[in-house]
């Protein structure tokens, strides 16, 4: 069965600071890769998503992540972070081969920007 | 378009007692799923329709819970007889696609207290 670890549990940033957040997976075959934000009180939301190509994937609000297959990771960054960038993300992953469909996800990432 | 709404934003039952969860998807979604997040772990995923049909149930944690999507539109979820553990947030989201190709839409959850 396939896992997904996000190893930072909580991060703190100030404002215009870089943004890193790890992502790992733990499955052979192929795999498309999403990464999904949750601002308070409001829903999840896609930010990006990778299924083939260019393996730097540019996202909304300026988000981009990068799927290196030889780590099994799918990192997601951002240059410069913004207070209301405060929020959960989620990284997550389904096969593109056969088997389940549904998202597999890690445990997120709670991002606090202090301004 | 609308997105993907959920019913209700939150429940507190006893023990013991019935709960449906309702959840209506994007109009033309054929795909469905149901997640459930429990006290800050990760998102975990319950079930998967394709239409009408029960494509993936195997994340469906016991008997108590049931779900259906009659007609192919709507789903619910009813979790009979309630205990302590299945408190949490009860995610539903709708896909084009079964792979997630443009995405999958979720719904702002459902917050199930059980006392």
């Amino acid at each position: 069965a396939q896992s997904v670890s996000q190893h930072n549990h909580h991060v703190i940033l100030s404002e215009a600071a870089s943004l890193e957040l790890g992502c790992n997976y733990s499955y052979g075959g192929t795999v498309n890769l999403f990464w999904y934000v949750q601002y308070p009180g409001q829903h999840l939301q896609l930010l990006l998503k990778y299924f083939s190509g260019d393996p730097l994937v540019k996202g909304i609000k300026g988000f981009e992540a990068e799927f290196i297959k030889s780590k099994f990771s799918f990192n997601l960054r951002k240059p410069s972070v913004q207070w209301s960038d405060t929020a959960e993300y989620f990284c997550a992953v389904n096969r593109g081969d056969t088997g389940r469909r549904a998202l597999t996800f890690g445990s997120g990432t709670r991002l606090q920007v202090q301004p | 378009e609308a997105g993907v709404t959920q019913f209700p934003s939150h429940s507190v039952i006893e023990k013991g007692q019935t709960v449906t969860l309702r959840c209506d998807p994007i109009s033309g979604h054929d795909n469905l799923y149901w997640y459930r997040r429990v006290m800050g772990k990760e998102i975990k995923f319950l079930l998967h329709f394709v239409k009408e049909s029960k494509q993936d149930e195997s994340g469906m944690p016991n008997n108590r819970f049931l779900a259906e999507r009659t007609g192919g539109t709507y789903s619910t979820l009813k979790v009979q007889p309630a205990e302590l553990e299945d408190s949490g947030v009860y995610f539903c989201a709708s896909s084009q696609d079964s792979y997630g190709n443009y995405g999958y839409t979720f719904g702002s959850g459902t917050r199930l207290t059980v006392v």
